[in-house]
């Protein structure tokens, strides 16, 4: 059964960093790309960054293009978003996806989202 | 970046049908797009219904179908049951840029 979950979400203050992780399984993990998608409380969703299955490709979305790094693992199944210079637009829940190949950026299979909260 | 629009809302009877569309402000929808359909119900995750069109998933009830639609991606809902009230999410990838998603359309059976 595939399963991604999300852990790494908190309060932060204004202007300070978090990093995300996404623990993939029941799927070889280096054959999918994988996606990070935002919501704010109450809003829609955002797609927000993803990452070529061998981590050779990645991409952003303009609103956290410098400020968002996303990376992998592939030896732990695991992806995650370093996120820095963090604003209260920032806050949202963070959903981390599976895509259907190996450059998908569209996410597929969802995970639960972990929430951030960026605030003083 | 392209903007893409969806209805706000719909309302649906009990076993009636809906179709939810899914525009793109560059143009015309197409395959190319490689639009997905999401359902979102309150306090959980979004589940994909629908990819690249109109191709569904193994969890992805008969009664919902995706199409290419008058320039437009389109989900359709036939026979429209009490859970499939949600907040729905088309995803398009637009040649010029990331994956961008619609602003949801909140359905409503009644």
């Amino acid at each position: 059964e595939v399963q991604v979950v999300e852990s790494g979400g908190g309060l932060v203050q204004p202007g300070g960093s978090l990093r995300l992780s996404c623990e993939a399984s029941g799927f070889t993990f280096s054959s999918y790309g994988m996606s990070w998608v935002r919501q704010a409380p109450g809003k829609g969703l955002e797609w927000v960054s993803a990452i070529s299955g061998s981590g050779d490709s990645t991409y952003y979305a303009d609103s956290v293009r410098g400020r968002f790094t996303i990376s992998r693992d592939n030896s732990k199944d695991t992806v995650f978003l370093q996120m820095s210079s963090l604003g209260v637009e920032d806050t949202a829940a963070y959903y981390c996806a599976k895509g259907l190949g190996p450059y998908a950026t569209h996410p597929d299979h969802w995970g639960q989202g972990t929430l951030v909260t960026v605030s003083s | 970046q392209a903007v893409v629009t969806q209805e706000p809302s719909l309302t649906v009877s009990p076993g009636g049908t809906v179709t939810l569309t899914c525009g793109s402000s560059t143009g015309a929808v197409t395959s190319g797009h490689y639009p997905y359909w999401f359902q979102q119900k309150p306090g959980q995750a979004p589940r994909t219904l629908i990819h690249d069109v109109n191709n569904k998933h193994s969890w992805t009830p008969a009664r919902f179908s995706g199409s290419l639609l008058g320039g437009k991606a389109a989900l359709t809902l036939s026979g429209a049951q009490p859970e499939d009230e949600a907040e729905y999410y088309c995803l398009l990838s637009p040649s010029s840029g990331r994956p961008v998603f619609g602003g949801g359309t909140k359905l409503t059976v009644l």
